[in-house]
């Protein structure tokens, strides 16, 4: 296992369609976060498991989004009804202890809505 | 609200001038503050925890130093491989972390 994996790396969709993004996290690691980064910006949080709970979610995440990490492994995030506003990169991360401060990144999927 | 503030924004070095970036946070009960390093179309890739004030970490050209309001990246003798966005993440020991908007930092040979 050599780090966390995402795919896929780039996505353009229309207005309205339904996008989901995979992320494969370093085996060991408990923990899953998901970020949302625009142009100019620090990456974003919007939710975070551990194992499989959902343990919290931003207010950024609105109805139209939606995580899963079924059996504590891989998380799905889901878009739907895709909107202008949602192109950014959307990066998952993970680690065996937050309070070390060590996340380790995917090199994130890029999502562009036309 | 936990604030995070960096400063410059974008900073543009000749190789070899050294210089430093600002974090400055508002954070309650700080349990640590960290820095990434993060190239163009990449996932931020860690650097340092620092968990006290007065605490100092280096790695290579790079170090890190901590106070109770803010913390530095100095960086010495830069070479262009150094150019990236530089983030940092107050820690609170609530998850998630907060991160800055980063500082650009081109190195020109």
């Amino acid at each position: 296992d050599t780090g966390v994996s995402q795919d896929p790396r780039h996505k353009i969709t229309k207005r309205g369609q339904n996008v989901t993004f995979r992320c494969d996290p370093i085996s060991e690691h408990n923990r899953l976060y998901w970020y949302r980064q625009t142009l100019g910006q620090g990456p974003e949080f919007l939710t975070y498991f551990q194992n499989e709970a959902q343990l919290e979610k931003s207010r950024l995440l609105s109805d139209r989004f939606s995580a899963e990490r079924p059996k504590g492994s891989f998380s799905t995030l889901e878009i739907q009804r895709t909107e202008q506003g949602d192109s950014a990169m959307y990066l998952c991360a993970s680690s065996a202890d937050v309070r070390s401060g060590e996340l380790f990144f995917g090199e994130g999927s890029r999502l562009t809505v036309l | 609200e936990d604030q995070v503030t960096q400063s410059p924004e974008a900073l543009r070095l000749q190789e070899g001038e050294s210089s430093s970036l600002n974090c400055s946070y508002t954070v309650s009960g700080l349990r640590g503050l960290f820095w990434y390093r993060q190239d163009p179309g990449k996932g931020p890739e860690f650097l340092f925890t620092l968990y006290s004030a007065g605490e100092e970490k280096e790695k290579e050209r790079l170090k890190a130093t901590l106070t109770k309001k803010e913390s530095f990246l100095h960086i010495t003798a830069p070479k262009p491989e150094d150019s990236a966005t530089y983030l940092c993440a107050p820690y609170s020991g609530n998850t998630p972390l907060v991160f800055g908007k980063g500082t650009r930092l081109s190195v020109i040979a």
